[in-house]
């Protein structure tokens, strides 16, 4: 049973500051592995989707990367902003087609201006 | 385009009730997802849909949780008899296979209270 955690739970730090989230999965066999935004009484906001065959991807400021024999994930965030604020969700998607999602319970970060 | 329409937005009942939620997908998106999230955690499936079939339910707590999806459109969760362990945001996400990808896009979810 694929079982995903992330470190650290909750993160401050101050207005521009690069910072890195990282996400652990326990099986490799995974699917994908997709990294979600949580704003406070919302749904999630997919950020980032990284394809089992892809080493990362990146949009703007975003930075994800995929180590799949080591089961790891990271997020990193490039000079963080107030509005980065939110809790950060990674979810491993399953090898089959229908990409079922195992959550990680998410780091709440907060960016301090 | 819009996005996953939920509704209620929040509901607050008691114990023993029961309740329905409404999801309303992005247009053209045939796989249909309902998560339940609980506070502090990240979300957890409960059924997901492929058109009208449920392919995957393994999660539903099937004593007193059901859903449907008629016309493979809209779907509604229904829960008889909540009880107090209930309490929790229910996610109702889509997603349509492009060849390459699937990601699934969100709605803001319905925030259940059961006292």
């Amino acid at each position: 049973k694929q079982e995903v955690t992330q470190i650290p739970a909750a993160l401050s730090v101050p207005e521009g500051e690069n910072l890195v989230l990282n996400c652990s999965f326990t099986d490799s066999a995974i699917y994908n592995l997709q990294w979600f935004r949580q704003d406070p009484g919302k749904g999630l906001t997919s950020l980032l989707l990284i394809q089992s065959s892809q080493r990362e991807q990146t949009s703007g400021r975003l930075n994800a990367s995929l180590d799949k024999s080591s089961g790891r994930s990271t997020l990193y965030i490039a000079a963080s902003q107030p509005g980065d604020s939110a809790t950060y969700l990674c979810a491993a998607g399953s090898q089959e087609y229908g990409n079922k999602l195992v959550f990680g319970a998410g780091t709440i970060l907060r960016v301090k201006s | 385009e819009a996005g996953v329409v939920q509704s209620p937005r929040y509901k607050i009942i008691e114990k023993k009730q029961p309740v329905a939620f409404w999801c309303n997908p992005i247009s053209g998106h045939n796989t249909l997802y309902w998560y339940r999230q609980n506070l502090g955690q990240g979300p957890e499936l409960l059924i997901r849909y492929e058109n009208e079939e449920a392919v995957d339910d393994s999660q539903l707590p099937k004593d007193r949780f059901s859903a449907e999806r008629l016309k493979g459109v809209d779907s509604t969760l229904k829960i008889q008899p909540a009880e107090l362990g209930d309490s929790a945001v229910y996610l109702c996400a889509s997603s349509s296979w492009t060849g390459r990808t699937d990601t699934q896009y969100f709605g803001p979810g319905t925030r259940l209270t059961v006292l």
